[in-house]
């Protein structure tokens, strides 16, 4: 079974800082999806990373995949308190042809 | 630009109550899908429809909930009887093909279904 970890579950960060958000997930798969919800609201697609070693950046955002290890990354660079929101990864199952989402991970942009 | 329609947006009900939610995809969209998510948690897929027929209802609590897609286009989900743990966030989804080809999902609103 397919499982998708994200860390860390939450984060507070300073504007103008840099970080990192984690997805592990247990089994082979080379799709993985990014998306990003505001309180309140439904998920607004970011990435959709197609391969191993896929690249993708928009904006303050980044993500990459590495499908050896089972990692995707999205790297924050100097970050603004307009991407507070909760983000998600999203893994599709090689034979599941489905979804499985991360736990999301908070992310809070204090000024 | 092209949106995956959903109502009622809110739904406060009372236990043994029956609910249900509709769902609009985008145009063209062949797949859709139902996902639940309780506040704090990830969405999880409770049916997957390609055109009429199900994919995917393997985590649908059969006992109380239903979903069809009669015309291979809207769909509606049903809750009967709701129970307090149904309380969540009923979200719908659509994409071009089933996920393996089609690269990307289309999330509506959703909607909120509180059980008192």
């Amino acid at each position: 079974e397919l499982k998708v970890e994200q860390n860390p579950l939450f984060l507070s960060m300073q504007e103008g800082k840099n970080y990192t958000i984690y997805c592990n997930y247990s089994t082979t798969s080379d799709r993985l999806y990014w998306y990003r919800q505001d309180p309140g609201k439904s998920l607004e697609s970011l990435f959709v990373l197609l391969s191993n070693g896929a690249v993708k950046q928009e904006g303050r955002l980044m993500a990459s995949l590495d499908t050896k290890a089972r990692l995707s990354t999205l790297h924050i660079t100097a970050a603004v308190h307009d991407l507070s929101a909760t983000y998600f990864c999203a893994v599709d199952g090689r034979y599941g042809n489905k979804l499985v989402f991360g736990a999301g991970t908070i992310l809070r942009v204090k000024s | 630009e092209a949106e995956v329609a959903q109502s009622p947006r809110y739904k406060i009900t009372e236990k043994s109550q029956a609910v249900a939610f509709w769902c609009d995809p985008i145009s063209g969209h062949a797949t859709l899908y139902w996902y639940r998510q309780i506040l704090g948690q990830g969405p999880e897929l409770l049916v997957q429809f390609q055109d009429e027929s199900v994919v995917d209802d393997s985590q649908l609590p059969k006992d109380r909930f239903s979903a069809e897609r009669l015309k291979g286009v809207d769909s509606t989900l049903k809750i009967q009887p709701a129970e307090l743990g149904d309380s969540a966030m009923y979200l719908c989804a659509s994409s071009l093909r089933q996920v393996r080809t089609a690269g990307e999902l289309f999330f509506g609103e959703g909607s909120r279904l509180t059980v008192l």
